[in-house]
């Protein structure tokens, strides 16, 4: 079974910090992907990488980093946490195969609130 | 741009009731299709997906969902629901164009069983 495992399910930070939410897939993926889940709103794309070392930008990037230093570890960075972006935090992993995209797989959560 | 829209929002039924939930996309293109649950408290997982072939798929614990190309839906039925199917739905679609790799979502259903 893939396994996604983010860090931690619950968070709490006071405003400006530094945020560190961490990602790692068990199955190779090339694909990783970090979202925001509010309720009403979905699932918004904030980053996804499909390489070591490789980003791009989804729909919601402000405020928000990434690094993908190792295949298996994608990592959100919240350079200085906002009341604003309290919110569930969720990681998915997907294969890419002959140009397809598969199925992704997600993590537990994590549930950031920022005080 | 993609979207994917989700026609109901908040669905309450009681149980044995038959199910069908909306979901069309705007993409003219091969599309891969699936259908996500959320149960309280769980991660999200997929129920079933299309790829290609059959345009009725079957996935996991009775749900079906049929590909009609002609009206850009992905609809999700389940003859009989349980006290146990409620839970959020998504669906998703990825568009088969170049190097894409995002997941368009639509915005959930949320659906509630009543016992």
């Amino acid at each position: 079974d893939v396994k996604v495992t983010q860090s931690s399910r619950y968070l709490v930070k006071r405003t400006g910090e530094k945020v560190f939410l961490e990602c790692v897939q068990d199955m190779d993926h090339e694909n990783m992907f970090w979202y925001r889940q509010d309720p009403g709103l979905g699932l918004r794309l904030i980053y996804f990488s499909y390489d070591v070392k490789m980003k791009e930008k989804g729909d919601i990037p402000e405020g928000y980093s990434v690094s993908r230093e190792k295949k298996e570890r994608f990592s959100l960075i919240l350079e200085s946490a906002s009341t604003n972006q309290t919110s569930m935090y969720l990681c998915a992993s997907s294969l890419w195969e002959t140009g397809l995209n598969t199925e992704a797989f997600f993590g537990q959560g994590t549930r950031l609130t920022v005080v | 741009a993609q979207s994917v829209s989700q026609h109901n929002h908040h669905v309450i039924l009681s149980e044995a009731a038959s199910l069908e939930l909306g979901c069309n996309y705007s993409y003219g293109g091969t599309v891969n299709l699936f259908w996500y649950v959320q149960y309280p408290g769980q991660h999200l997982q997929l129920l079933l997906k299309y790829f290609s072939g059959d345009p009725l798929v079957k996935g996991i614990k009775g749900f079906e969902a049929e590909f009609i190309k002609s009206k850009f839906s992905f609809n999700l039925r389940k003859p009989s629901v349980q006290w146990s199917d409620t839970a959020e739905y998504f669906c998703a679609v990825t568009c088969n164009a170049g190097n894409n790799r995002k997941l368009i979502w639509g915005l959930g259903t949320s659906l509630a069983v009543n016992p």
